[in-house]
């Protein structure tokens, strides 16, 4: 089984500061993909970046960008340059090859302040 | 291209009654997958459809069921409602349900409230 924690419930910024939002996973399989996701208060699930575990390199979108820690099982995410439209609710995700499910975190609420 | 629509977004039954939800994904996805989310619970897997076939279910009760059809539109049932049934329910689409190159898109969700 799988287990997704995200240890910061909410987590406040000030626009253009930077962030870091923390996850752990706990997982069997050798071969995964790991996900966060951006719930705005409209409650529409937005992919915000994805990560292939087989991939040491980072992935980076934008201003997102993930810290991805295959052995300590730590896959977090950093926000530079703040903006108010990034105040959402953010969520981690792990699946795997072994069956089609997204296994998410409780999610971080992010606070975005002028 | 047009996203995955959920049908109707706003439902509010009684307990006891049975709700069906529909969900169209975005055109050529042929994956459909269900989650459930709730404050005490967060995002629960429900089940995974894939050309017809249920291929992966979650730790729910048989009160809820789906199904999807030929042309990738899928529905979910409850039945027999209970208050804890009360949720967001959350419809998301992949092409072919695949990890390796696959992103699961997600709907904007239909709210039950049950009473």
């Amino acid at each position: 089984a799988q287990t997704v924690t995200q240890s910061q419930p909410e987590m406040s910024v000030q626009e253009a500061e930077t962030v870091t939002l923390s996850c752990t996973y706990d997982t069997s399989e050798s071969d995964y993909y790991l996900f966060w996701y951006k719930q705005p208060p409209s409650r529409q699930m937005i992919l915000v970046i994805r990560q292939e575990a087989y991939k040491q390199q980072n992935a980076t979108e934008n201003r997102f960008s993930v810290n991805f820690q295959k052995a300590a099982k730590s896959f977090s995410l950093k926000i530079s340059d703040s903006q108010l439209g990034d105040a959402a609710m953010y969520f981690c995700a792990c699946t795997s090859n072994s069956g089609y499910a997204l296994n998410f975190g409780k999610g971080t609420s992010l606070l975005v302040t002028p | 291209k047009a996203g995955v629509t959920q049908t109707p977004r706003y439902l509010i039954k009684t307990r006891g009654q049975q709700v069906t939800l529909s969900c169209s994904p975005i055109s050529g996805h042929r994956s459909v997958s269900w989650y459930q989310q709730t404050p005490g619970q967060g995002l629960q897997f429900l089940f995974e459809y894939f050309s017809e076939t249920q291929r992966n279910k979650g730790n729910f009760p048989g009160r809820f069921s789906g199904r999807q059809f030929s042309n990738s539109r899928s529905e979910m049932n409850v039945s027999t409602l209970e208050l804890g049934d009360s949720a967001l329910y959350l419809c998301a689409s992949s092409l072919f349900g695949t990890s390796e190159i696959d992103t699961q898109y997600f709907g904007p969700g239909t709210r039950l409230t049950v009473l």
